[in-house]
């Protein structure tokens, strides 16, 4: 069945870049998400791209979608102590009727250390 | 910035009673879910829902869950009689079209259930 894996942890210092990776397996997936969960918080959507682009830019975070290998990275520039969260990745598969269920990773905890 | 929010934002129930947990999705928004979280576990799929009708479920939705949209804002999860398994974060979330990539969820709903 589908499957999102992450690395379970990161730590940087701050203003160092993070990159957080992420590999699926269903390769008809439409859509891949990042979000980022803060402690007793809720699920803010930071990005998401379309699988047929392979790069999203947006402020500090860029995207990059490596479709032959099932690879997914955000990478978070000058990295800031508010950056201290969990980031979870998640696609969309088609194969489901709706296509809109995600599929998400287990999180990975970004740690940054002034 | 329109939101989902949800309530109640902590409850805490006896095994066995029933839970009516609520949702105001993002007005224009077309599509609803439910995922849960369990501490320190994925966030996981429950139900999709469309066009006053469940679109997909997962095999998490038994029998216990229902959903429902009793008026044009509310969209609420209810379950039946509480098991201790139930207690997780459950997070409420709304896209706006078949189209659009954007999944929105709300702050959740955290269940105790003693």
């Amino acid at each position: 069945g589908e499957d999102v894996e992450q690395s379970l942890f990161l730590s940087v210092r701050e203003g160092d870049s993070s990159v957080i990776n992420c590999t699926y397996t269903d390769s008809s997936s439409t859509y891949l998400y990042w979000y980022k969960q803060e402690p007793g918080a809720g699920l803010q959507l930071l990005t998401y791209i379309f699988s047929n682009m392979d790069m999203k830019q947006d402020q500090r975070l860029t995207v990059l979608l490596n479709k032959k290998d099932k690879h997914l990275s955000l990478r978070i520039a000058d990295t800031q102590t508010g950056d201290s969260a969990i980031y979870f990745c998640a696609e969309s598969p088609t194969a489901n009727q709706a296509g809109t269920a995600l599929i998400f990773g287990k999180g990975t905890t970004l740690s940054v250390s002034s | 910035e329109p939101e989902v929010t949800q309530t109640p934002s902590h409850q805490v129930t006896q095994m066995g009673q029933e839970v009516i947990l609520r949702c105001v999705p993002i007005s224009n928004h077309l599509y609803f879910y439910w995922y849960r979280q369990i501490l320190g576990q994925k966030v996981e799929f429950l139900v999709s829902f469309y066009n006053n009708e469940i679109s997909e479920k997962s095999e998490i939705f038994d029998d216990q869950f229902s959903v429902e949209r009793p008026d044009g804002s509310n969209f609420t999860l209810k379950i039946r009689s509480t098991k201790l398994e139930d207690s997780a974060m459950y997070f409420c979330a709304s896209r706006r079209d078949s189209f659009s990539g954007e999944l929105f969820f709300g702050e959740g709903s955290r269940l105790t259930v003693l």
